[in-house]
């Protein structure tokens, strides 16, 4: 069965800080998709990223980095130089592929607050 | 813009009575969408997953006769919350991917908050 674990049910920092957002999975296949969604107080969910399991080389996307490390199954998150925007919960998710098509398992989120 | 469209995006009804949500593509065509339901503070938990043309398959736990769940066309999924009662009151999410392929970001709507009263 897939798995995802996000520790950290609630961060707080302050404006400007660097913050980092865990992410561990779990599963048994050897291709896989990997995806983080921000979902502010709306409730929409925001696309931030896909990872396919083959592609270990980190991303930067402005303020925005991901760190995937296979060996140790974790897609942790940073968010550089953080910003009173950038609070909202955000779901770590793994791909799986059932008959037809893209199903997420998500992680439990995590909260960030931050303040100003 | 949005390719996932869900309406209605908040409703409250009374208890008893039947809510219907739909998801539907906007610019391309799911033969299947998946149905996800969060309740407060917490995360999205897969409820079932809509098949054109054939019955849904529901997770395990969720009620079949309660949520009933039609995949009309290819574009168009509804979620039928029937005989609603205060404890369905949760944000429902579809989603459709583009293509049966794993690789295929999975585009989400903007979501139902339900309230039953």
């Amino acid at each position: 069965a897939q798995k995802v674990t996000q520790a950290q049910t609630e961060i707080s920092v302050v404006e400007k800080e660097d913050v980092t957002l865990d992410c561990v999975y779990e599963t048994r296949d050897t291709t896989y998709y990997l995806f983080w969604y921000k979902q502010p107080p709306s409730g929409e969910l925001v696309f931030l990223i896909r990872r396919n399991s083959f592609d270990e080389q980190n991303e930067i996307s402005g303020r925005y980095s991901w760190n995937f490390q296979k060996s140790t199954s974790s897609f942790n998150f940073t968010i550089t130089a953080s910003q009173v925007v950038d609070s909202a919960v955000y779901f770590c998710a793994l791909s799986e592929v059932n008959n037809a098509g893209n199903m997420l398992t998500f992680g439990g989120g995590t909260r960030l607050m931050v303040k100003p | 813009g949005a390719v996932v469209s869900q309406h209605p995006s908040r409703v409250i009804c009374k208890s008893g009575t039947s809510v219907k949500i739909e998801c539907r593509s906007l610019d391309f065509q799911a033969t299947t969408m998946f149905w996800y339901r969060q309740f407060p503070k917490k995360s999205l938990m897969l409820m079932a997953t809509s098949n054109e043309g054939s019955k849904a398959t529901y997770e395990q736990g969720v009620e079949k006769d309660k949520f009933l769940i039609n995949h009309a066309s290819l574009t168009l999924s509804t979620l039928t919350v029937t005989s609603a009662h205060p404890e369905d009151s949760s944000f429902y999410i579809c989603s459709a991917p583009r293509a049966p392929r794993r690789d295929t970001e999975a585009f989400f709507g903007q979501g139902t908050r339900l309230t039953v009263v």
